[in-house]
């Protein structure tokens, strides 16, 4: 079945770090692939997505590439601030007879420093 | 324009209680599900619908009962509430159930069964 791993968390950097978190993902066919973002109490918010091999998504500074030989959607950002600090989850949907299903990683945390 | 809402935010039963939670939706979205939370394991899909009445069941469905009787609520009903049911739920909506069209969430509902 459809599954997305993300790199082990928590991560811990200082304010203007580069971040990288890793996302690689087992599918049929050709997903869609998205980074939602949450933060402290509230919903996952979309970040960014992609939808065919190549295809680069980006927002608020955050990028992340449709990579189809690696199986991978790494997200990354130059330069983190403390308002970063939430749990980025890696997310893919199939398609096809998924009807929307969104398929997730188990996220990761995410804390900046001053 | 409220987007997706949730209630209650927070909510204890006793094991054995049934419940509702309560999902509603400003933006004429056709698509709407419930996934939950739980530590580690990212969001699980309970249950979806792609239209008003029509529901399906997604990857956890056990314990729970889901209706649609209007383009804008989806409540799910909890029949018998038992500890394993403890977890952050949360509603989420899309224009419609295509892979590229990503979904908007709630800000959830914090279950604690006892």
């Amino acid at each position: 079945g459809d599954s997305v791993t993300q790199m082990e968390g928590p991560v811990t950097l200082s304010e203007e770090a580069f971040l990288t978190i890793n996302c690689t993902y087992t599918a049929t066919g050709y997903p869609s692939l998205f980074w939602y973002v949450q933060y402290p109490g509230e919903g996952l918010q979309l970040l960014l997505k992609a939808t065919k091999a190549d295809d680069k998504g980006s927002n608020k500074g955050f990028e992340a590439t449709y990579r189809k030989e690696t199986t991978s959607f790494h997200l990354e950002k130059g330069s983190v601030q403390v308002s970063d600090s939430a749990v980025y989850f890696c997310a893919l949907n199939a398609g096809g007879t998924s009807y929307g299903k969104l398929t997730f990683g188990q996220g990761t945390i995410l804390t900046v420093h001053p | 324009n409220a987007g997706v809402t949730q209630t209650p935010k927070f909510q204890v039963l006793k094991t054995g209680q049934s419940m509702t939670l309560q999902c509603a939706q400003d933006m004429n979205h056709e698509y709407m599900s419930w996934y939950r939370q739980d530590p580690g394991m990212g969001l699980r899909l309970i249950h979806y619908s792609v239209g008003a009445g029509i529901t399906d069941q997604g990857e956890v469905p056990n314990g729970y009962n889901v209706s649609r009787s209007t383009t804008e609520d989806f409540p799910l009903r909890l029949l018998s509430a038992a500890p394993s049911q403890t977890s952050v739920y949360f509603c989420a909506s899309s224009y419609s159930e295509l892979q590229n069209s990503p979904l908007h969430f709630g800000n959830g509902t914090r279950l604690t069964v006892t």
